[in-house]
Formats: C-alpha cells, structure tokens, sequence
C-alpha cells in the first residue's frame, strides 16, 4: 500500500513564524501536491511538483514556498505565518500524471494565533 | 480547462437509505473521473475511478459510480447507507496526456442519521 506521511497531525504557531510543514511516500511517485482545505472552500491547491528540485505553482501560491530535495519529500513552508493561514493542509502523491490515483497523507491541522 | 460541480453542499439520509450524490464536469475530452471520501480528520481516500470500458464502476466500501457521458455526469450511488458512511465526499476529473493536475470538486457531506 502507499503509504504518505505528514510531520504533524496538529502544529500552533504564532504570527510571523517560520513553519515547515513535511511529507513523504514511499512509493517512488513522481508527483507531489499541497492542498490547503477549508470549509466550504474545497481543496486548493498551493503547489505542485512533478519531479525532484521541480515545482509549479497552483491555484494560492501567496505566502507559501516548497522545497523538493528528493523524491520522496515534499516541504511546504510558510515564511511568516499569518492568521488566515490558519487551515487543514493535506499532502499527496501520484504515479505521474492527472490521470492517475492521488494518495492523501492524513494532513495537517495548523493554528496560527 | 476542466471543472467539478458537486451541486449539494449536504446531504442529510437515514440509515438503510439510498443515495446517490451528484458529480457534474466539463471536459472536452475523455475524462478520468474519481471519487475520494474523507472520514472526519482525516487525508482522503480513493473509492473508485472510471477511465474506460464498462460505465458503471464498483468501488469499495459497497459504492459505485455510473458514467453518463450525455449528461456529463458521474453520480455515485450505494444502495443502503451505513452511519459510517458519514464523511466528505469528493469527485474529481483528471485528464491524460500531461497535465498533472485533477480538479476536485468543492465536496458534499454526508449526514446519516440513525
């Protein structure tokens, strides 16, 4: 089965921080997504990326930036936390590809205060 | 460019109760339809997905989808809800040949009283 993983379930940080927030598979898929949820709103997509050191950016890339070192990891950072960054972040993988099953890591509950 | 409609935000049944929750996309091309459901907290998880062949699609968890190409829908549908079966439900479309992107849908949510 693949697996995604994300660094925390639950993170509080307070205005102006740094965060990173981490992901990872384990099935060598080329592709990679930050999605921010909220209610009402869907799933939004901040970044994707389709191969190592390769990001695109996708529907609310403001106030966000990735790093993808290796193929397995994905970082979403936020370079100053902001309140209305306050939301559910979910990673996901796929093979390559729109066509192709995503896999969703059990995401990221993030408060800022 | 692709597009989702889920035109229920919530859908409220009882236990033992069919449903079925709309999907309407915009695709002109064949598209590469899915089904995630997201249990309270959550990532989401695949149900099922149509890319070819037999329009009606058998997924897990005792749902199915059919694919209505006329319509430009694909609806899923269970015969008997259970009360964990109350989650978010989302449809998405993907498309072949080098996007890597699927649009999802805003989501319905699924209430199942006992």
């Amino acid at each position: 089965d693949v697996k995604v993983t994300q660094s925390s379930r639950y993170l509080v940080k307070r205005t102006g921080e740094k965060v990173f927030l981490e992901c990872v598979q384990d099935m060598d898929h080329e592709n990679m997504f930050w999605y921010r949820q909220d209610p009402g709103l869907g799933l939004r997509l901040i970044y994707f990326s389709y191969d190592v050191k390769m990001k695109e950016k996708g529907d609310i890339p403001e106030g966000y930036s990735v790093s993808r070192e290796k193929k397995e990891r994905f970082s979403l950072i936020l370079e100053s936390a902001s309140t209305n960054q306050t939301s559910m972040y979910l990673c996901a993988s796929s093979l390559s590809g729109g066509a192709e099953t995503q896999y969703f890591g059990p995401g990221t509950r993030l408060l800022v205060l | 460019a692709q597009s989702v409609t889920q035109p229920d935000i919530h859908i409220t049944v009882s236990e033992g109760a069919s449903l079925e929750l709309r999907c309407n996309y915009s695709y002109g091309a064949t598209p590469y339809l899915f089904w995630y459901v997201q249990s309270p907290g959550q990532g989401l998880q695949l149900l099922l997905k149509y890319f070819s062949g037999d329009t009606l699609v058998q997924g897990i968890k005792g749902f199915e989808a059919e694919f209505k190409r006329s319509q430009s829908s694909f609806n899923l549908r269970k015969p008997s809800v259970h009360w964990s079966d109350a989650a978010e439900y989302f449809c998405a479309v993907g498309a072949a040949g080098g996007s890597y992107i699927p649009t999802f849908g805003r989501g319905t949510s699924l209430i199942v009283h006992p």
